[in-house]
């Protein structure tokens, strides 16, 4: 099937720096990749789409400035966490969907990001 | 609104049967998806069901009516590795998955 990678799986930087996080499909091309927070014991909380070539489409409530998305390529997007404080440690989990909107959504390994 | 409802915890004994319920409202519809996710774990696809029915795969099944908003997992032969949260997730009109909050399947032996 699909893959997903998704990199760095753990990392943990002082607050008030920025953390960029990757998302790769391996074997596929995907327009559309999801963006997704989660927090101990609590489903996952879509945080934005992102679509090849164009603006990231962001949930209400989520802020453009701190978490920038960019979606470069049909195999790359990226989340970066501008100015991180402690709050914004979580478990961050990529996905992408195989063959157009219907198809199966393959996700990333997750991203733990721990900030002091 | 959306809304998607799943039991919190369950329990079960390895070797038997378990049945997780899921029943969703959402605006459209577009396929239900079971996910299987393992603690500190990315969530990893079990099964997708769009038409009314069961899917059997394996020892697991799903189940989904439609009509009644509402779709089962079925795993048979528990086996300890089984112990995990079971996400379900409805794509709803514009194609975007509106997750439940998920059942954490504890198996003891």
């Amino acid at each position: 099937g699909a893959v997903v990678s998704q990199h760095p799986s753990r990392v943990i930087c002082k607050s008030g720096t920025s953390v960029k996080i990757e998302c790769r499909s391996l074997d596929f091309q995907a327009t559309t990749m999801f963006w997704y927070r989660q927090f101990p014991k609590k489903s996952l909380m879509l945080m934005a789409t992102s679509n090849e070539g164009s603006k990231a489409t962001y949930e209400q409530g989520v802020e453009k400035d701190k978490f920038l998305i960019n979606h470069a390529s049909l195999t790359l997007s990226t989340l970066t966490v501008t100015s991180a404080h402690p709050e914004d440690s979580s478990f961050y989990i990529c996905s992408a969907r195989d063959h157009g909107d219907t198809g199966e959504l393959f996700f990333g390994e997750g991203s733990r990001l721990t900030v002091l | 609104g959306q809304n998607i409802d799943q039991p919190t915890e369950m329990t079960a004994t390895e070797g038997a049967i378990v049945q997780i319920n899921c029943t969703y409202q959402t605006s459209g519809f577009n396929g239900l998806f079971w996910y299987q996710q393992h603690a500190g774990e990315a969530p990893t696809f079990l099964s997708y069901n769009v038409l009314d029915g069961l899917e059997e795969k394996g020892r697991f099944s799903s189940f989904l009516s439609r009509s009644k908003g509402y779709s089962y997992l079925l795993l048979k032969e528990l086996q300890m590795k089984d112990s995990a949260s079971y996400l379900c997730a409805v794509m709803d009109s514009n194609y975007q998955l509106i997750w439940g909050a998920g059942t954490k399947l504890i198996i003891k032996p």
